[in-house]
């Protein structure tokens, strides 16, 4: 199992571009969530899934977006970024409620 | 609304003395809480979870954490503490029933030798 996988590892944009962060687990997992890590400020929740077809929001979703069209896939979409977008991104699975989730090892995104 | 806090930015210990991390927590209805640890240029790793039954709840690399209800907290605790655990360490909460996590801000552990 390659468990959590996550592309690019690295990212550079300019302040309006778009781009999509890939992530994908091969785990069969139905829970499946984007987090942000800035320093002193912890982990925040950007979007979740519960599902291929269900999507909610978290505590900071504005200017990103997600679908989850299979179980395997959940793609993050920055629509126009901007500097304070600027963070590592973590995608993470996990089976139910219930466990513990399973992390992919981050993007590290700067917009200039 | 789901809050966690870890109120200490960084705890020091010597190896081999136990240490504590503290968590408190805010959750509408039972609480789901986890346990993370994201060493140095890793990712996170799942360490324990407190769903429900026995308050002390055991998990991996030899650290267990005790639920308790009124002081709504959950603090993570070793016996023992090793160099190797030094680290970054983060608390997460969401409400039974739900899967909206929030983390707290995180506490770095440095176990000295």
């Amino acid at each position: 199992n390659a468990g959590v996988t996550q592309t690019p590892k690295f990212q550079v944009l300019k302040t309006g571009q778009s781009m999509t962060l890939q992530c994908a687990q091969d785990m069969n997992h139905e829970y499946m969530s984007w987090y942000r890590q800035d320093p002193g400020m912890g982990l925040r929740l950007i979007h979740y899934s519960v599902g291929a077809g269900i999507t909610d929001q978290g505590e900071v979703p504005n200017g990103y977006n997600v679908s989850r069209s299979t179980t395997e896939d959940f793609p993050l979409r920055l629509l126009s970024a901007a500097p304070s977008q600027t963070s590592v991104y973590f995608c993470a699975s996990s089976y139910s409620r219930e466990d513990g989730q399973f992390f992919g090892p981050g993007t590290r995104l700067t917009v200039l | 609304a789901q809050s966690v806090a870890q109120p200490e930015d960084q705890v020091n210990v010597a190896e081999g003395n136990p240490l504590t991390v503290k968590c408190t927590y805010s959750v509408s209805g039972n609480p789901y809480l986890f346990w993370y640890v994201q060493y140095p240029n890793r990712g996170l790793q799942f360490l324990l979870k407190y769903i429900t039954g026995d308050n002390l709840v055991k998990g991996s690399y030899g650290f267990e954490a005790e639920f308790n209800k009124s002081q709504t907290s959950f603090h993570l605790k070793k016996p023992s503490a090793l160099v190797s655990d030094s680290a970054l360490y983060f608390c997460a909460v969401h409400k039974a029933g739900g899967f909206k996590t929030i983390f707290g801000a995180g506490t770095r552990l440095f176990v000295k030798a």
